[in-house]
Parts: structure tokens; C-alpha cells; sequence
């Protein structure tokens, strides 16, 4: 199975700066099927990119995703309150799918 | 708006079992192959299991496979998790999540439900 593996494990940033979160694969992740979600504590995760870079309905293009193969961005360009959260990478491509363990990005 | 709603989950003796439920509303249930994934308390998301749109194709993961049985009906527009045999790390939220395809391959998971928590406890 791919394995995804997040960095950093927690990212400690303030409102209004740029937020670049990696997903690394441990093979080649097909047709860039990598989604990124955001989870906020008690609730459930909520879809933010697909297809590596194509953004969910309703999310707010200060979120965008980038990258190919093995290496996978998300980029928050100017962090809102509203955006510290967990952070979750997803391939689809390759079964079983596989999710990574999470980025927690707080506020410094 | 597309809307699922998980129940059924609970706290439950080791090696008991449970049912969980997925009622699904504002689109068209029978065209989409859906999909369960659990957080354990604290930890991160694993994939559980999935069906395809017709019940036809099934998907477990080694974690579960033998002890929960998934399955839907089109008719009524709800997705079911039989769980048996169950262990204390299967204690997580259960969470029901809509694909967008047919197929239980290359699909991402949008949206999801609120979850049901699953307690494996003596």
C-alpha cells in the first residue's frame, strides 16, 4: 500500500502569513489522485482539493494545491483564523486508499 | 444539499456486535458507490470499507474483513455497517462518507457525516 507521510506534524503560523504543508508518497501516487481535507475539532473532515489541485465547491482560492509523483503542496496563501485546523492527504489511486497522519496547524 | 446521517453506534462488549446506519438524502443514492471510514479517539483516519452503487462490489479493509459486513439499500437510500466480533481498537467515530463515482476505485470523499461513535469496552 502507499504510505503518505505529512510534514511538519504541527505547523505553528500567524494569521495572515502563507501556510505550505507536504504530502510525500511512498510510490507514485496515479494520475495525481491525491485529495486534501481540513478537520476542525468535532467535526468531520471536509473535502478542500481533489485531483491535487482542484479545488472542492465552496472552498475559498486562498487554498491551492500543487504537485506530481511522489511529492504533493497544499498552500494556504494568507491564513484566516477560521483556517487553524488539521490537515489531511488522501490517495485514491491505488488501493486500498490511504490517508496520511495529519498536519496540525496552530496559531503561534 | 447532500446529506448523510450516520446512528447506530454505541458502547458494546468485546466480541459483541453492532449495526451502524448511514441515512443519505438530496441526491441520487443508488448512482454512487459510498464508503465508511473511522478515526480512532485522537489519531488519524482509516478507510474502512465500500460498496459500489449496485451493491454489486465490496471493499474491506484487512483490519476489519471477516468480522463487518457492509451493505445498502437503494430502496430506502441507506448505507449499513454490520459489525461483529469486535475488538477494543475498532473503538472510533464511524464516519459515512459519498464518493463521486460509481466504482469503489479513485474516488475522494465529499461529503461526509457527522459521524457515530463506536465504544469497545468492558
Amino acid at each position: 500500500e502507499i504510505v503518505l507521510t505529512q510534514s511538519p506534524g504541527t505547523l505553528s503560523l500567524s494569521p495572515g502569513e502563507r501556510a505550505t504543508l507536504s504530502c510525500r508518497a511512498s510510490q507514485s501516487v496515479s494520475s495525481s489522485y491525491l485529495a486534501w481535507y481540513q478537520q476542525k475539532p468535532g467535526q468531520a473532515p471536509r473535502l478542500l482539493i481533489y485531483g491535487a489541485s482542484s479545488r472542492a465547491t465552496g472552498i475559498p482560492d486562498r487554498f491551492s494545491g500543487s504537485g506530481s509523483g511522489t511529492d504533493f503542496t497544499l498552500t494556504i496563501s494568507r491564513l484566516e483564523p477560521e483556517d487553524f485546523a488539521v490537515y489531511y492527504c488522501q490517495q485514491y489511486g491505488s488501493s486500498p486508499v490511504t490517508f496520511g497522519q495529519g498536519t496540525k496547524l496552530e496559531i503561534k | 444539499e447532500v446529506q448523510l446521517v450516520e446512528s447506530g453506534g454505541g458502547l458494546v462488549q468485546p466480541g459483541g456486535s453492532l449495526r451502524l446506519s448511514c441515512s443519505a438524502s438530496g441526491f441520487t443514492f443508488s448512482s454512487y458507490a459510498m464508503h465508511w471510514v473511522r478515526q480512532a479517539p485522537g489519531k488519524g483516519l482509516e478507510y474502512v470499507s465500500a460498496i459500489s452503487s449496485n451493491g454489486g462490489s465490496t471493499y474491506y479493509a484487512d483490519s476489519v474483513k471477516g468480522r463487518f459486513t457492509i451493505s445498502r439499500d437503494n430502496s430506502k437510500n441507506t448505507l449499513y455497517l454490520q459489525m461483529s466480533s469486535l475488538r477494543a481498537e475498532d473503538t472510533a467515530v464511524y464516519y459515512c462518507v459519498k464518493g463521486p463515482r460509481q466504482w469503489l476505485s479513485m474516488n475522494w470523499f465529499d461529503p461526509w457525516g457527522q459521524g457515530t461513535l463506536v465504544t469497545v469496552s468492558s
